[in-house]
């Protein structure tokens, strides 16, 4: 099978501008949860996806964002872009069936100037 | 919400030798606790998870050990090699949520 992928792997942006970052996850797997992670704050929950309903979101301003579509793939998006928005963004693909384990994609890269 | 302390933060050990890294988490509806590896610039890897109906847990040369009346769950790396050395996450899991705790960053010394 296919892992999980991401795009694009990188991006810069400045701030003030939004972004739309994809995760396909592996086939089959029906759950998807993005994730924050920098050096000072680590890895930080944002949001699950199962079937196209978010289950549960963390404690992020609404400006970010995400949905899932019907092929259980998912997009995060981030409005009005601030510095502090640079960091990996990961992905995890989970089957939801029950089973627990998270594959996570290679990330993507963020830089906002 | 959940939180996870994880400890020590760096861990330098010389190869051949054990390592531990101890983690605590606050929520006792948490039910699954997986740990990952992190080499620099790659994506987290699964290693070990136990769920908490299980006390301990043995792959190769790791194990995991939960306790979960003291809410604190411990990664065992035995026979250290050089290829070990990254960062490693604990985390537990509850409502479809994964709380990592800081990371550890193991050394393992030729």
């Amino acid at each position: 099978k296919a892992g999980v992928t991401q795009t694009p792997r990188y991006l810069i942006k400045t701030r003030g501008q939004q972004v739309t970052l994809s995760c396909s996850p592996i086939s089959g797997h029906r759950s998807v949860s993005w994730y924050q992670q920098t050096p000072g704050q680590g890895l930080q929950f944002l949001f699950e996806y199962f079937s196209e309903t978010q289950r549960n979101k963390g404690n992020f301003p609404g400006r970010f964002s995400g949905r899932q579509f019907s092929n259980s793939r998912s997009e995060m998006n981030v409005s009005t872009l601030e510095l502090g928005d640079s960091a990996l963004y990961l992905c995890a693909s989970v089957a939801g069936d029950g089973t627990d384990t998270q594959y996570f994609g290679p990330g993507t890269r963020l830089t906002v100037l | 919400g959940e939180n996870v302390e994880q400890h020590p933060s760096t861990l330098s050990v010389q190869e051949g030798d054990s390592a531990v890294i101890k983690c605590t988490y606050s929520d006792s509806a948490s039910n699954y606790f997986p740990w990952y590896k992190q080499e620099l610039g790659k994506r987290p890897q699964l290693i070990i998870d136990i769920r908490s109906n299980v006390g301990e847990k043995k792959d190769q040369r790791i194990a995991v050990t939960l306790n979960k009346t003291a809410k604190h769950f411990s990664l065992h790396i035995t026979e250290t090699q050089p290829e070990d050395s990254a960062v490693y996450f604990c985390a537990s899991r509850k409502s479809y949520q994964l709380t990592f705790g800081k990371g550890t960053k193991l050394s393992v010394i030729p």
